[in-house]
């Protein structure tokens, strides 16, 4: 029962390029949003959030939308830079503070 | 301020050894969730400890059990391991009641089953 998926295992973008990272739940009860990136050797590191009452939340570079209606989340980053390479995560958030990940996508910034 | 630490940062037992492993929260975090990642797969949520007590578990049988100490710190234990134990343990810390929903993690101990 994989309740957050995140259906592309790989991404490969130019330098300079937007990246977009994607991400789907199927349960609507998730109140909260999370992507993660973690670097090989190292734990997740916290990027960005957003609450299930927003569609847009905006810190810098990235940028992270919510369709609620379509179950779907997405992370923007504009301009993709090589640092960026690295596994991104999805997690959403029950009451509880439970986080249930999707399976990770490995974003590859080529310069 | 202080990160999440974790230790030891890799361990190898052989199936049906026990294991501990320790876990130091952040800095005025009172909560300590543990995950288990395997190869190519998300983090999976074991249990949380908020205030020395289990405050929510995940689908992980009984021999997965977990402390967390006066100083918020906390372990996780494994008893009678086998081989699909062998993962990354991951460690997240957070301050629940803030409305924050952030979880930072550590760096994770590998633990390989043999």
């Amino acid at each position: 029962d994989q309740q957050v998926k995140q259906n592309s295992p790989s991404l490969s973008v130019q330098e300079g390029r937007i990246s977009i990272l994607n991400c789907d739940y199927t349960n609507s009860m998730f109140d909260y949003f999370l992507w993660y990136k973690k670097y090989p050797a190292e734990g997740p590191t916290f990027l960005i959030s957003i609450s299930s009452i927003k569609d847009k939340n905006e810190d810098g570079r990235f940028t992270v939308f919510l369709n609620k209606s379509a179950k779907h989340l997405s992370l923007h980053i504009v301009p993709s830079q090589p640092g960026d390479s690295a596994v991104y995560f999805c997690a959403a958030e029950n009451q509880g503070g439970k986080l249930i990940f999707g399976q990770g996508t490995e974003l590859s910034v080529k310069p | 301020e202080t990160g999440v630490t974790q230790s030891p940062t890799h361990l190898i037992k052989t199936r049906g050894q026990q294991v501990t492993l320790r876990c130091s929260s952040q800095s005025g975090h009172n909560t300590v969730s543990w995950y288990q990642q395997a190869l190519g797969q998300g983090p999976q949520f074991i249990f949380q400890y908020y205030r020395e007590e289990e405050n929510g578990r995940g689908n992980f049988p009984p021999r997965f059990s977990g402390l967390q100490f006066p100083n918020y710190s906390s372990e996780l234990n494994v008893n009678a391991l086998e081989l699909d134990d062998s993962a990354l343990y991951l460690c997240a810390s957070s301050m629940r009641g803030q409305g924050s929903y952030e979880q930072f993690f550590g760096p994770g101990t590998r633990l390989t089953v043999l």
